[in-house]
């Protein structure tokens, strides 16, 4: 079975800092990895994803995460804020082997002030 | 990338009413689509799996009865919310799958709010 935990429910930072969104995985099998932002109202888009590649993978937008698998993590990075990164990330799970349901942690809201 | 379309994009309905939400792969044809299900500020619960041609696969606690599926073309899935009541008002959102590209990733439609009253 997969398992994914966001570990902040909210993350508040200055536009022009660094951005962690943390996420920790548990998956029975060799696991897909993704990332998904929600703009409010808004469908899902994907940032990113790991598939058992590059364990530090590049999306849109400047952001980036690495895949750990000593730490079972998958944390998503952003250098730089920006007003337009305010919405709701999602971190998604998936087994890599044969079409699996997805599965969606709780979300983290990320606040992005002046 | 794939695009995923839903129609309508919001719905208010009286209670006891039925409600129809569709879903449809824009430039690809989707063996398999999804229906999720968002409350305010809760993530996506996985609701259905639609097969083409097939019966639809429902997770545990959902009411297919409640919550027909319909996937008769490549291209379009349907969601009949039958007898809405207000616990029924949400965020509903679906995705497809594009057999040609990567098995495992979805391409998720804008959403369909629905509000019954």
């Amino acid at each position: 079975a997969q398992s994914v935990t966001q570990l902040d429910s909210h993350v508040s930072v200055s536009e022009g800092t660094p951005v962690l969104l943390r996420c920790n995985y548990s998956s029975s099998y060799s696991p897909s990895l993704f990332w998904y932002v929600q703009h409010p109202n808004k469908g899902l888009q994907l940032l990113l994803k790991y598939t058992s590649a590059a364990t530090l993978v590049k999306g849109i937008n400047g952001f980036e995460a690495e895949f750990k698998k000593s730490e079972t993590s998958f944390h998503l990075t952003k250098p730089s804020a920006h007003m337009s990164d305010a919405a709701e990330y999602f971190c998604v799970v998936s087994a890599n082997t044969g079409f699996q349901k997805l599965v969606f942690g709780t979300g983290t809201r990320l606040l992005v002030s002046p | 990338g794939a695009v995923v379309s839903q129609h309508p994009s919001w719905v208010i309905c009286k209670s006891g009413t039925s409600v129809k939400i569709e879903c449809r792969s824009l430039d690809f044809q989707a063996t398999t689509m999804f229906w999720y299900r968002q409350f305010p500020k809760q993530s996506l619960m996985l609701m259905a799996t639609s097969n083409e041609g097939s019966k639809a696969t429902y997770e545990q606690g959902v009411e297919k009865d409640k919550f027909l599926i319909n996937h008769a073309s490549l291209t379009l899935s349907t969601l009949t919310v039958t007898s809405a009541h207000p616990e029924d008002s949400s965020f509903y959102i679906c995705s497809a799958r594009d057999p040609s590209g990567d098995w495992n990733e979805q391409f998720f439609g804008p959403g369909t709010r629905l509000t019954v009253l």
